[in-house]
């Protein structure tokens, strides 16, 4: 089993929708959760930590269940600027250890 | 301010011969992670270098190795390239706190093409 494991896509949204990202991940000792955006042949780029409260930033809201150790992601009104590969990423540390990938998710949204 | 530099941008090799890629850190950054992303994969994690040793490493061959500079730059070397070896080398750079870390940031990559 995958220790991050995401749903590939591609997700293909028509601007202004809504759109929402599920993630798994296998260690329950699993510390801090992450969403990267990657764009096209780019670096990741961090979009929002993930807590357990869950997290609003914007459009974006993030959120994480450690007893069924899954995490989401949901964009609102989605625009062409959102299109990009979402990876959902999880560390066993408080930030500095390694950062364990998932595959992403290809979001592609439509005019 | 300047962000997590990599050098080169680009590079074609040839089965068995060997290559260093290079990483400036952040500004006020001490540790170095490098990450190996194939092609519609994400990033797998290679090590980590801290106060110029190899904090952690991931589950790649000795022929990956690699160095930190007192200047907190690194280099990652590969020896004895495979055809398998060909992907984006990512350079991400944070600062070690006692109890956590901050977030890595991510250099744009060195593209590797091994023939």
């Amino acid at each position: 089993r995958k220790e991050v494991e995401q749903d590939p896509g591609p997700f293909n949204v028509p601007e202004g929708a809504t759109v929402a990202f599920n993630c798994t991940y296998s260690n329950s000792a699993s510390q801090s959760f992450f969403w990267y955006r990657q764009d096209c042949r780019k670096e990741p780029k961090l979009l929002m930590s993930v807590y357990s409260s869950g997290n609003e930033d914007g459009r974006f809201t993030a959120q994480l269940n450690r007893a069924s150790q899954y995490i989401s992601l949901l964009i609102r009104d989605s625009k062409l600027s959102d299109s990009a590969t979402y990876l959902c990423v999880v560390n066993m540390g408080f930030g500095n250890e390694k950062l364990t990938f998932g595959t992403g998710t290809r979001l592609t949204i439509i005019p | 301010d300047a962000g997590v530099t990599q050098s080169p941008t680009h590079l074609i090799k040839t089965r068995g011969q060997q290559v260093t890629l290079r990483c400036s850190p952040k500004s006020g950054h001490d540790t170095v992670s490098w990450y190996q992303q194939a092609l519609g994969q994400g990033p797998q994690f290679i090590f980590q270098y801290y106060e110029e040793e190899e904090r952690q490493r991931g589950n790649f061959p000795d022929r990956f190795s690699g160095h930190q500079f007192p200047n907190y730059s690194s280099e990652l070397n590969v020896n004895a390239l495979l055809l398998g070896d060909s992907a984006l080398y990512l350079c991400a750079s944070s600062f070690l706190l006692a109890g956590g870390g901050e977030t890595q940031y991510f250099g744009p990559g060195t593209r590797l093409l091994v023939l």
